[in-house]
């Protein structure tokens, strides 16, 4: 069966310093690859999408980048944190098929001070 | 993707059935409708999801209309870990990300 790991699973980092955060998925190939924010009180939203190894798609402009170097792993990253950047991280997977039903992770905590 | 109706909140009583409701009334015909929910501080499950017939699987039933412009979710005898915030999504399937509103909070009372 399919297995989706996201770490750390909480983060606190000061203003101005660099984030990287990792996804993996195990038991699939090709997935496609998702990384969502839900910031405190707030709904999810779409940061970013890869459908291939180097392929993404950027949903909402922000000092936060993606990549993709191996097919089941995604990372999200950032060279400069901001306040704003606080929330809590998902990432989620799909096979490409005419539901793309979506598979979410636990979620990284992320808090900026 | 079209836009989905949900009450804010429900309570129900354990053991008793769960019945969510959500109004799609401008889905399309390639839309389907599914459902997911969260519980505090963990990522979303998907529950179910279906293009125009019931479902059912382990976890729920999905009931949607004949017009599928509303559908419902039951959740046959809830407990107290079904409290959680539940989320009804119209889309067609794709690559493309999930939209999700602010969903049903669910309340289980013992």
């Amino acid at each position: 069966s399919q297995t989706i790991h996201q770490w750390p699973a909480t983060l606190v980092q000061p203003v101005g310093s660099p984030l990287s955060l990792e996804c993996t998925v195990e038991g699939t190939s090709n997935p496609n690859l998702y990384w969502y924010r839900q910031a405190a009180g707030r709904g999810l939203q779409l940061l970013f999408y890869s459908v291939g190894i180097g392929q993404i798609s950027s949903e909402v402009p922000q000092n936060l980048s993606a990549s993709r170097p191996q097919d089941r792993q995604f990372i999200l990253s950032s060279k400069k944190l901001l306040l704003s950047d606080s929330g809590f991280y998902l990432c989620a997977w799909s096979l490409a098929s005419s539901t793309d039903t979506q598979y979410f992770g636990p979620g990284t905590r992320l808090t900026v001070l | 993707d079209a836009k989905t109706t949900q009450p804010t909140s429900m309570d129900c009583a354990e053991g008793r059935a769960a019945n969510l409701p959500c109004n799609h009334s401008t889905i399309s015909g390639n839309e389907y409708v599914y459902w997911y929910r969260q519980i505090h501080s963990q990522g979303p499950q998907y529950i179910i999801h279906g293009l125009k017939n019931n479902e059912t699987n382990e976890m729920a039933s999905l009931i949607i209309t004949e017009d599928r412009k509303s559908s419902t979710l039951i959740l046959p005898h809830a407990t107290l870990r079904d409290t959680a915030v539940y989320y009804c999504i119209v889309r067609v399937g794709g690559a493309d990300g999930l939209t999700f509103g602010k969903g049903t909070h669910l309340i289980i009372q013992p």
